[in-house]
């Protein structure tokens, strides 16, 4: 079955940097777009970042752009989000997740998601 | 950015009735290839989010029949047939149709 585990969070002060990891299995990793999903504490979703399945195209957030990076390493079957500059409001829930079709150029659906890994940004 | 917007904002709904949740979105979902990309996703608490529907009216594995999807190009709906103690949690719905996936703010559905 499909799995994705996150891993990394923490707290950081403002202006610090975390990576964060996503570990698949359960699928063929390396034919499949991923995505990081954040949720900040009692709010809604919001989309971070996307990479496509070869990591020839990476795509992000306007909130994020210029600070983090998505990349992933399909020799190993993991995502990571390195996260710089970070802010107070960076603070959440992160969450990896599998795009649900292989081989796309771009988004189509989520159809998995990790159970999260919780970034606080606090002094 | 294509933003979603959902109501209601809270549905009390009695056990084994019917539920319904819109969504709206600021421009058409249709994309070039012909594809719709509205999904929507169950957040139960302290949970996940868990994709229900994809592509309008596409039941993911294992989601089960009392859940379906419709509507076209800019208004869309999500039903629950009969709602059970498990389908308490918030839904959401998404779009992948402009790069850039926008989510609604979501509807609380909880037990009357």
């Amino acid at each position: 079955q499909v799995q994705l585990v996150e891993s990394g969070g923490g707290v950081v002060q403002p202006g610090g940097s975390l990576r964060l990891s996503c570990a698949a299995s359960g699928f063929t990793f390396s034919s499949y777009g991923m995505h990081w999903v954040r949720q900040a504490p009692g709010k809604g979703l919001e989309w971070v970042a996307f990479i496509r399945y070869d990591g020839s195209n990476k795509y992000y957030a306007d909130s994020v752009k210029g600070r983090f990076t998505i990349s992933r390493d399909n020799s190993k079957n993991t995502l990571y989000l390195q996260m710089n500059s970070l802010r107070a409001e960076d603070t959440a829930v992160y969450y990896c997740a599998k795009e649900g079709e292989g081989y796309n150029w771009n988004p189509e659906y989520v159809d998995y998601w990790g159970q999260g890994t919780l970034v606080t940004v606090s002094s | 950015d294509i933003v979603m917007t959902q109501t209601p904002l809270s549905s009390p709904v009695t056990l084994g009735q019917p539920a319904s949740i819109s969504c709206r979105s600021s421009q058409s979902l249709v994309h070039s290839d012909g594809n719709t990309y509205l999904s929507w996703l169950q957040q139960r608490p302290g949970q996940p989010p868990r994709l229900l529907i994809y592509k309008i009216s596409n039941r993911f594995s294992g989601v089960p029949d009392r859940f379906s999807g419709s509507g076209a190009g800019t208004d869309f709906t999500l039903k629950i047939s009969r709602v059970e103690a498990e389908d308490v949690g918030v839904y959401y719905c998404m779009q992948a149709t402009q790069l850039g996936l926008t989510f609604g703010g979501g509807t609380k559905v909880e037990i009357k």
